[in-house]
């Protein structure tokens, strides 16, 4: 069962435009994560924001939480042909005694130069 | 160089072999994972282990074992009772107390059975 859905499933934008990624969830959360994902390799940490932050910037990475709609969005600006790849929210969900990180199923994101 | 190194990447067997898929890590990290992950899809949870020789059941354990006898390493075996065994594994490693459970992840074995 996943916590995190993205959407939209599949992006296909050219160079220096933005790339807007979005993520719904169903409990509530301490924090939720995005990663990125290269073709055929491990997931890679982007950005950490947590339940009282409403915003936060890295780089070319803006991402939005929204508690109480339960969704979060990641937006790239000034997209460049190496940002093609899959990109995951990820958030904790409490089960067996032990919280468990829980991705979604992610979006696929196609930078065209 | 601190990191997860998973190998083999690629990985080819014959139905109703099991095989071992090696995960480490010197990260010094407690908490260890490891993910299955298929064709456009997400990462689904197959064990997890919080200490050394602890581990628990994720959400699809089902024809998979694991043992975790060092904190460095986390192997993964692929049983015959897998059904589908073929897909992409994640290995990953956190360090919990710090709040966050962000993961840090190798680079995966893709594994094919026919």
């Amino acid at each position: 069962s996943q916590q995190g859905e993205e959407d939209p499933q599949a992006l296909s934008i050219q160079e220096g435009e933005n790339a807007t990624m979005n993520c719904s969830y169903k409990t509530s959360i301490n924090n939720l994560q995005w990663y990125r994902q290269n073709s055929g390799r491990g997931l890679v940490h982007l950005i950490l924001i947590r339940s009282n932050e409403r915003e936060k910037h890295s780089g070319r990475l803006r991402v939005t939480l929204d508690t109480s709609k339960k969704s979060s969005s990641l937006l790239i600006t000034a997209s460049r042909a190496a940002d093609t790849a899959s990109y995951f929210c990820a958030t904790v969900r409490y089960s067996g005694g032990y919280n468990k990180l829980i991705f979604g199923a992610g979006t696929r994101l196609a930078v065209h130069p | 160089d601190g990191g997860i190194t998973q190998s083999p990447k690629y990985l080819f067997r014959k139905e109703g072999q099991n095989v071992t898929l090696s995960c480490e890590q010197n990260l010094n990290h407690d908490a260890m994972y490891w993910y299955r992950q298929d064709p456009g899809q997400g990462l689904r949870l197959i064990y997890y282990s919080q200490i050394v020789n602890d581990f628990q059941k994720g959400d699809i354990a089902e024809g998979y074992s694991v043992s975790r006898e060092k904190k460095e390493s986390f192997p993964l075996t692929v049983t015959s009772a897998q059904k589908n065994p073929t897909a992409f594994y994640l290995c990953a490693s956190s360090k919990p107390g710090t709040g966050s459970y962000e993961q840090y992840f190798g680079p995966g074995t893709r594994l094919t059975v026919t």
